[in-house]
């Protein structure tokens, strides 16, 4: 069965650290780029970060410098470093794989069950 | 522009036709796809390209484009249909992902 599922995750301190993590299987994950999503309590979905297969990383300015993402395709994981976390990145996050397709498209087609992130003091 | 701007909530009546729209200049250039959130899951893909549903999807959804405008439409809304939709593209860099502010479905 195509999966991802998520560990990590919980209740840290505004100025802490966390990592998630997202374990895929019944695919092979080196050959997909990956994001992580996140929805805060009453709020919209936000792109978190991705990375592609050759390693390469993006983020929105919200969480650049504080976020790291990384993958270590010999364990089929995908990894979420979170640093200096503040109230704002309370939500749930999601990892999610993307599939393209025709020209310039692309779809979250697989995603984590979500983990829960409480930033607060 | 890098924003994509959606209805925040949106009402049908049961068994009617009901679209949601989603506006962006990104649109222009990279097809939308639309995700189906309810509360306590994972966002579920509904449609994407030019109107193409996954395996499973009830061929009550309907998406299509048209300029900066992306629409999702859904042809005698069910019950099961309440849910808050969003659409996703990408930016002007053709990197950054983007997601609208999402639209809540109320069947009433």
């Amino acid at each position: 069965e195509v999966q991802l599922v998520q560990s990590g995750g919980g209740w840290v301190q505004p100025g802490g650290s966390l990592r998630l993590s997202c374990a895929a299987s019944g695919f092979i994950f080196s050959y997909y780029d990956m994001h992580w999503v996140r929805q805060a309590t009453g709020k919209g979905l936000e792109w978190v970060s991705s990375i592609g297969t050759a390693g390469d990383t993006y983020y929105p300015g919200s969480v650049k410098g504080r976020f790291t993402v990384s993958r270590e395709n010999a364990k089929n994981s995908l990894y979420l470093q979170m640093n200096s976390l503040r109230a704002g990145d309370t939500a749930v996050y999601y990892c999610a794989r993307e599939i393209h397709y025709g020209s310039g498209g692309y779809i979250f087609d697989i995603w984590g069950q979500g983990t829960m992130v409480t930033v607060s003091s | 522009s890098s924003e994509m701007t959606q209805d925040p909530a949106v009402s049908v009546a049961l068994g009617q036709t009901v679209t949601i729209t989603c506006q962006g200049d990104s649109l222009r250039s990279y097809p939308a796809t639309w995700y189906q959130r309810k509360p306590g899951q994972a966002p579920l893909l509904v449609i994407y390209g030019r109107n193409n549903r996954p395996s499973g999807i009830p061929d009550r959804f309907s998406g299509s484009t048209s300029g900066n405008t992306a629409s999702l439409t859904i042809t005698g809304a069910q019950a099961e249909d309440e849910a808050d939709y969003y659409c996703n593209s990408r930016d002007s860099s053709g990197i950054h992902v983007l997601f609208g502010g999402g639209t809540k479905l109320t069947v009433l």
